[in-house]
């Protein structure tokens, strides 16, 4: 079985500031997918960005950008110009090779200072 | 166009009572999910269904839970004699296909057991 770890329960970053979001993983498959996903008070879990094991260049998509490290496990999120409304829980997760199912991490409470 | 919809938003019963929580996919996805988040357990998954295939029910947590899907489309999770612990944040979700597919959420039904 799968298990993600975020071991960062709560971050801190002055607005316009850069600030990187820790996960790892483990897994004996070697196809795979990773997410990080935005969950604000609302509750919607809305997808950042998402990232290929196959593929060695790490994923951007605008403001965010991931380090992957695969012989590591590391899936670390980086969010650059940080902005009030980026403030939310960000979750890691899994998705197996199977496609069936995502495994999370125990998520970031990202707090963003004015 | 509309994301995945979820209802009620919010649903306080009394233990032992039943519940039917829906949920509404993307329009042409034919992957549904669904998920708990609770406070002790953090994010797990419950359920998959993909086409029509025999849904993949591994995740759920007694047999007190079920789920269907009808017609491809809606989904509608039953939780039977409801107990306190029970008491979490349901989140579906939809992807394309099931393969591999990014997932989209809904924005979640709170269940309160008193």
């Amino acid at each position: 079985a799968q298990t993600v770890t975020q071991s960062q329960p709560e971050m801190s970053v002055q607005e316009a500031e850069t600030v990187t979001l820790s996960c790892t993983y483990d897994t004996s498959e070697s196809d795979y997918y990773l997410f990080w996903y935005k969950q604000p008070p609302s509750r919607q879990m809305i997808l950042v960005i998402r990232q290929e094991a196959y593929k060695q260049q790490n994923a951007t998509e605008n403001r965010f950008s991931v380090n992957f490290q695969k012989a590591a496990k590391s899936f670390s999120l980086k969010i650059s110009d940080s902005q009030l409304g980026d403030a939310a829980m960000y979750f890691c997760a899994y998705l197996n090779n199977a496609g069936n199912m995502l495994t999370f991490g125990g998520g970031t409470r990202l707090m963003v200072k004015p | 166009g509309a994301g995945v919809s979820q209802s009620p938003s919010n649903k306080v019963t009394e233990k032992g009572k039943d519940v039917e929580l829906r949920c509404d996919p993307i329009s042409g996805h034919t992957a549904l999910y669904w998920y708990r988040q609770s406070l002790g357990q953090g994010l797990e998954f419950l359920i998959y269904f993909q086409g029509n295939s025999a849904p993949d029910k591994s995740g759920l947590p007694s047999d007190r839970f079920s789920a269907e899907r009808t017609g491809g489309s809606v989904s509608t999770l039953t939780i039977q004699r409801t107990q306190q612990e029970d008491s979490a944040v349901y989140l579906c979700a939809s992807s394309l296909e099931g393969n591999q597919e990014t997932q989209y959420f809904g924005p979640g039904t709170r269940l309160l057991v008193l």
